[in-house]
């Protein structure tokens, strides 16, 4: 079945390291996204890719990286600069005309917290 | 830039009522589509309902039902007959037109958490 795996869905993260939480998506989509959840916050924008070697910051991309070498792929990290990682992370995808009509794909989320 | 705004943190409905959440949103685009997101404890995103900004008819899906003001800015949902499996939060977002481009970022609110008791 076609969908988005994200991993690991629990994340453990000492202060001052850097942290990698995977995205990975079989549906052909062109665009994939990460967002951060908090309690009060809603979802906001971390990063947005619309095309493999191509990304775009989104509202909160201050101590965050991606990388898009594959279509199926969309890796964050979480770095050191980043001042308040513990969050709810979620990635997404789409293609132009699915968004328009069903909005994104999910996945199922990874939870990190720092320790 | 566009925002969307859900005035109610929290709700409570008792089974079989009807609830209805607000939401709001900013923007100077023309075109542009709205969808209401379910989050239960699971914490998968559901799509409910979307709406298109040049539809003047109100979307329904079964339950769910909003009431699209494009005036006034407003797309609210309205949740009939309301069951246990309705208690989730709910999330109203914004997406411009901005077809065939693919990543076209959706803006969200900052939800309503919706409590159903029996």
């Amino acid at each position: 079945d076609g969908g988005i795996t994200q991993s690991p869905k629990y994340l453990f993260r000492k202060e001052g390291q850097n942290v990698t939480l995977s995205c990975e998506q079989n549906l052909n989509h062109d665009a994939m996204y990460w967002y951060r959840q908090d309690p009060g916050q809603g979802l906001r924008l971390i990063y947005y890719s619309q095309i493999v070697n191509d990304f775009q910051k989104g509202d909160i991309a201050e101590g965050y990286s991606v990388s898009r070498e594959k279509k199926e792929s969309f890796p964050l990290t979480v770095t050191s600069a980043q001042k308040n990682p513990t969050a709810f992370y979620l990635c997404a995808s789409s293609t132009g005309r699915q968004a328009m009509n069903y909005g994104y794909t999910f996945g199922s989320g990874t939870r990190l917290t720092v320790v | 830039a566009q925002t969307v705004t859900q005035s109610q943190p929290e709700m409570s409905v008792q089974e079989a009522e009807t609830v209805t959440l607000s939401c709001t949103y900013d923007t100077s685009e023309n075109n542009y589509y709205l969808f209401w997101y379910k989050q239960p404890p699971s914490r998968q995103m559901i799509l409910v309902i979307r709406q298109e900004a040049y539809k003047q008819q109100n979307a329904t899906e079964n339950r769910f039902s909003v009431n699209f003001q494009k005036a006034a800015k407003s797309f609210s949902l309205k949740i009939s007959d309301s069951q246990l499996g309705d208690t989730a939060m709910y999330f109203c977002a914004f997406m411009k037109h901005d077809f065939p481009q693919a990543g076209t970022a959706l803006i969200f609110g900052k939800g309503t958490t919706l409590s159903v008791s029996s």
